[in-house]
């Protein structure tokens, strides 16, 4: 099974407080994202990973940035938190783009809370 | 512009009612349309990706199915159990698998 494993279910951060979100695959999926989920919002997309060292801004890059040292393992960096930051973040993973296959599974969630 | 639009928001059944969620999409151009089954407070879970249109697939009480321009999932006989949140996303680049996703319908079945 895949499995895609984030490293903090529940957080309680400070305003102004620099975060670090883990995600490690176990796939050797070449695809990695970060994904916030807000009510009335639904699952957006920060920034994805289709290499390492690789990047690109999804749809609210604002605030975040991230980093992928190793294959496995994407990460999520709130520089200074704020409060509109408090949310769930989704990690996820996939493989590269083919005729079929190209799941892309979840993690369990990190829910932030910034106060 | 891509957009993945789910109806009803909310659904509510009894045991054993039968029925259908729907996803509809205007993308330029498809590269699969993914089911997913989201608890609360977990992350969404993966059912079923859909390629072309005709497609079906389907797993114990759920089968999903695509055309140009929408996708139903249906629900057979749902137990209490089915209760949940079911999110469509599409997925419309080759390059990045960047999904689009609807807002979910939310089910519930009441005993």
């Amino acid at each position: 099974d895949v499995k895609v494993t984030q490293s903090s279910r529940y957080l309680v951060k400070r305003t102004g407080e620099k975060v670090f979100l883990e995600c490690v695959q176990d796939m050797d999926h070449e695809n990695m994202f970060w994904y916030r989920q807000d009510p009335g919002l639904g699952l957006r997309l920060i920034y994805f990973s289709y290499d390492v060292k690789m990047k690109e801004k999804g749809d609210i890059p604002e605030g975040y940035s991230v980093s992928r040292e190793k294959k496995e393992r994407f990460s999520l960096i709130l520089e200074s938190a704020s409060t509109n930051q408090t949310s769930m973040y989704l990690c996820a993973s996939s493989p590269a783009y083919r005729l079929s296959g190209n799941t892309i599974y979840f993690g369990e969630g990190s829910w932030l809370t910034v106060v | 512009e891509d957009q993945v639009t789910q109806s009803p928001e909310a659904l509510r059944l009894q045991e054993g009612e039968s029925s259908s969620l729907n996803c509809s999409y205007t993308v330029s151009g498809l590269r699969g349309l993914f089911w997913y089954r989201q608890d609360p407070g977990k992350g969404p879970e993966f059912l079923f990706t859909l390629y072309s249109a005709g497609e079906e697939k389907e797993k114990e009480r759920l089968k999903a199915t695509l055309t140009k321009k929408e996708s139903f999932l249906h629900i057979t006989a749902p137990k209490p159990e089915d209760s949940a949140t079911y999110l469509c996303a599409v997925r419309v680049s080759s390059n990045t698998g960047k999904l689009i996703f609807g807002q979910g319908t939310t089910l519930q079945v009441k005993p």
